[in-house]
Order: C-alpha cells, then sequence, then structure tokens
C-alpha cells in the first residue's frame, strides 16, 4: 500500500518568505510526527498529533512554526517568515498508535536563500 | 529528559566481516527502543525495536540488536556485512510514559568491498 507521502520534494525560498510543507500519512495512522533534519544532524522532533488529543508542540523552534492536521489525516507544516537557518530536510512519519514503528515519508528538502 | 547517544559518527567495516554499530539510552522507566536506516535522500526505514522480552531481537535485512540494561545499551549488529548495508543509522528511545521518540545522531556506516 502507500506510503507516508511528503510534499514538495523540495523547496527553494527566499528568506522572509512563508512556506507549507504538506504530509499525508499512511491511511488509518492516527499518529503524526514532524522532524527536522539539518546537515549532520540527528532528527530533532517537532511536533506530535495523536487522534483528536491537543497537539504535543514541545519541539516547535520558535512561534514562526506551526503545524496542523485536518480531519486527522493531512497535516500542513507552516513556516513563516523563514531564516537561513530553516534550511533543513523536514521528515513526516505516521504510525498506527504510539507504541508502534513511525513510518517516514522522504522528507522535503528546504533551501532558504 | 529522554537521551539516546551514538558515539560513533562513521563506522568503516570490510564486506563479509561482522559489524556493530553502538547506541546507549538513557531514559526513565523501562526504555522503547528501536533502530531505523536511512539510505540517500530517503527517509527512514525501521529495522527493529525492543519493547519487552528476550534481549536479543531480530530484525530485517539480518540484522539484530541486543538490549543490555546494566549498561544501558542497544547495540546494533549483524554477523557478515554486505556493501548494500552502506548507510545512516539511527538509535531511537523513549520511556513507557513518553510519546515521541529521542533519536540519536546517526553513525554512517560504510562497508568496503
Amino acid at each position: 500500500g502507500a506510503g507516508v507521502s511528503q510534499s514538495p520534494s523540495n523547496k527553494v525560498t527566499e528568506k522572509g518568505k512563508d512556506v507549507e510543507l504538506r504530509c499525508d500519512p499512511i491511511s488509518g495512522h492516527t499518529a503524526l510526527y514532524w522532524y527536522r533534519q539539518s546537515l549532520g544532524q540527528g532528527l530533532e522532533f517537532l511536533i506530535y498529533f495523536q487522534g483528536n488529543s491537543a497537539p504535543d508542540k514541545s519541539g516547535l523552534p520558535s512561534d514562526r512554526f506551526s503545524a496542523e492536521r485536518t480531519g486527522g489525516s493531512v497535516s500542513t507544516l507552516t513556516i513563516q517568515r523563514t531564516q537561513q537557518e530553516d534550511s533543513a530536510v523536514y521528515l513526516c512519519a505516521s504510525s498506527p498508535q504510539v507504541d508502534k514503528p513511525q513510518h517516514f515519508g522522504d522528507g522535503t528538502r528546504l533551501s532558504i536563500l | 529528559a529522554q537521551s539516546v547517544a551514538q558515539p560513533e559518527d562513521q563506522v568503516n567495516v570490510a564486506e563479509g566481516n561482522p559489524l556493530t554499530v553502538k547506541c546507549t539510552y538513557s531514559v526513565s522507566g523501562n526504555p522503547y527502543l528501536f533502530w531505523y536506516v536511512q539510505y540517500p535522500n530517503r527517509g527512514l526505514q525501521f529495522l527493529l525495536k525492543y519493547i519487552t522480552g528476550d534481549n536479543l531481537v531480530k530484525g530485517s535485512y539480518g540484522f539484530e540488536a541486543e538490549f543490555n540494561k546494566s549498561q544501558t545499551s542497544f547495540h546494533l549488529k549483524k554477523p557478515s556485512a554486505l556493501v548494500s548495508d552502506s548507510a545512516l543509522y539511527f538509535c531511537a528511545a523513549r520511556s513507557g510514559s513518553a510519546r515521541q521518540l529521542t533519536f540519536g545522531s546517526g553513525t554512517q556506516l560504510t562497508v568496503l568491498p
């Protein structure tokens, strides 16, 4: 079946612009995660959605970052007024429940000029 | 707070030789432990997990990992490395009550022909 789908796969934008990154999780997966992977770094947790519960936003690095998940399925990560340090690969993952392995998308490579 | 350490940024091994990728963790209570592999320009793929039971866990592609509670380690192993095993490997952990995984910084494995 289809895996986690992320779009766009690559995004180049100018500093100060807003960007939206999209994640389509595996159908039926109630848990959805966003991570950031900077060059040579591990994965940095950003935000977690579980069903209809309030999201865990504890990893968002600043108020320029926000995310929503509509209808318990598709999620959008928005970065406002982008800065060069936002350049990274943004990974989305989903799982059927919190103690099951996460399935990752191939990520969106974001480059801020 | 949860933490995961992968002390080696890079591991090189000759094809056919055994390989070990090291991981130590710090979580409260009983740990949930995972290994993921990442190929270039791709998301992470699940290899194996430990939640409870036998300390030796077998996973995909001939990989296994040994949970050692006294040393708080979860090293990844394979008896005979293949060139195709060359990739970036991530260890991850969480406590039973946590909802998010904490990832190590990754270890680049290179298997030399």
